[in-house]
């Protein structure tokens, strides 16, 4: 099973600033990585997938990189809708698995 | 507008056994692989189960592998889970989601709570 690892567990950012979530592979996944936006209450939203494909409706201030073991989401500049918890998700090996997450709060 | 209603979920005896379905509106259910995401209480997301738009493959978490089935009837679009000899670690949200042609999850229900506790 290939187990990702999401770091920091928490960000805590004010709006404007730049976030850098973490994404790491217990073994390489290519590039098939997706990350997912959940904010409380509600189901999780497709934001990334193959690692750097913006999903539907996604604003460009979202980039996803990485190829590997290592993938890094990043958001250049946090709006209010932004603060949730990311997770991320291979599809590489059966089983599929995901992240243990990250939650971007408000500083 | 694409939708994924669930139902089915609720309280059962550590044992027991539990049905859920989906049923899936504004797209084109028989053209889609469909999949279960379950949350328990203050935790992240696990992958339950995946199934192809035929229904002719299937696949498992281990957590749930020989204890749950899903399948789908692709007249009535809609999307089941079989949750048989349940277990309190089954206590979750079920989530259904639908799958594009990779196996990522790019459209998800509301999410159905089940609950194993005696």
């Amino acid at each position: 099973e290939i187990v990702l690892t999401q770091s920091p567990a928490t960000l805590s950012l004010s709006p404007g600033e730049r976030a850098t979530l973490s994404c790491r592979a217990s073994q390489s996944v290519s590039s098939y990585l997706a990350w997912y936006q959940q904010k409380p209450g509600q189901a999780p939203r497709l934001f990334m997938y193959d690692a750097s494909n913006r999903a539907t409706g996604i604003p460009a201030r979202f980039s996803g990189s990485g190829s590997g073991t290592d993938f890094t989401l990043t958001i250049s500049s946090l709006e209010p809708e932004d603060f949730a918890v990311y997770y991320c998700q291979q599809r590489s090996n059966w089983p599929l698995t995901f992240g243990g997450g990250t939650k971007v709060e408000i500083k | 507008e694409a939708q994924l209603l669930g139902s089915g979920g609720g309280l059962v005896q550590p044992g027991g056994s539990l049905r859920l379905s989906c049923a899936a509106s504004g797209f084109s259910f028989s053209s889609c692989a469909m999949g279960w995401v379950r949350q328990a209480p203050g935790k992240g997301l696990e992958w339950v189960s995946v199934i192809t738009d035929g229904g002719g493959t299937t696949h498992y978490a281990d957590s749930v592998k020989g204890r749950f089935t899903i399948s789908r009837d692709n007249s009535k679009n809609t999307l089941y889970l079989q949750m048989n000899s349940l277990r309190a670690e089954d206590t979750a949200v079920y989530y259904c989601a639908k799958v594009p042609g990779v196996y990522y999850f790019d459209f998800w229900g509301q999410g159905t709570l089940v609950t194993v506790s005696s």
